[in-house]
């Protein structure tokens, strides 16, 4: 079935450094990527996305990337600050098609070293 | 915009009792999902509905937690009877043509 892998489950990074994550996914047809932040108690939100007509997409210190041939995606945090410290969640979907889900990854549990 | 809305916010419960959450999707989304959250197990999807239809129950852990989606402005979970092992944060989201959006998310402690 749709599957999202994403690694790695912990990163720790030191103030200033880039983070890096990844995802893989599984059905060729999903066109549209959404990354969420979780900070702790608080709920998901969509911090940035990804359409498959588009390789790379920044905004600020966040950019994603997009391998549609090899099924890969990816964010990057650079100059890390401490409130980038939470969970990222990355998912998959096909876009204009309101009837599906979104499929989630596991989750990275980022935390940033003063 | 108001977002996605869920009450309560808090639940503390027996186990045995009935438990009842609901959420007011944003006006004009005509997905809405239902997820348990916990340490263990992360982010599980229980239930989706598309157009106030349900769409996949895989997710729903036993015969005990039902869904329905009256209409296309709320929807509810219930655990009747509660255990303690549903303690968790649930969250209601929605979706329109692209991007799904989360509720705030109801704790709930099953004493």
């Amino acid at each position: 079935g749709e599957n999202v892998e994403q690694h790695p489950s912990t990163l720790s990074v030191q103030e200033g450094d880039s983070a890096v994550i990844k995802c893989t996914y599984s059905d060729s047809a999903s066109n549209y990527f959404p990354w969420y932040k979780q900070e702790l108690g608080k709920r998901p939100q969509l911090i940035i996305d990804i359409r498959s007509n588009v390789g790379e997409k920044k905004d600020q210190r966040i950019a994603v990337t997009l391998n549609k041939t090899a099924k890969h995606f990816s964010l990057h945090i650079t100059e890390t600050q401490p409130e980038d410290s939470a969970v990222y969640f990355c998912a998959a979907s096909k876009r204009a098609s309101s009837a599906s889900k979104i499929i989630f990854g596991s989750g990275t549990r980022l935390s940033i070293r003063p | 915009d108001a977002g996605v809305i869920q009450s309560p916010r808090h639940e503390v419960t027996e186990m045995g009792q009935e438990v009842t959450l609901r959420c007011k999707p944003i006006s004009g989304h005509n997905s809405l999902f239902w997820y348990r959250q916990t340490m263990m197990r992360g982010l599980e999807l229980l239930i989706y509905f598309n157009n106030n239809v349900p769409i996949d129950d895989s997710g729903m852990p036993e015969d005990r937690f039902s869904a329905k989606m009256p209409n296309a402005s709320f929807s509810t979970l219930k655990i009747q009877p509660s255990e303690p092992r549903d303690s968790a944060v649930y969250f209601c989201a929605s979706k329109g043509a692209e991007t799904q959006y989360f509720g705030p998310g109801t704790r709930l402690l099953v004493l």
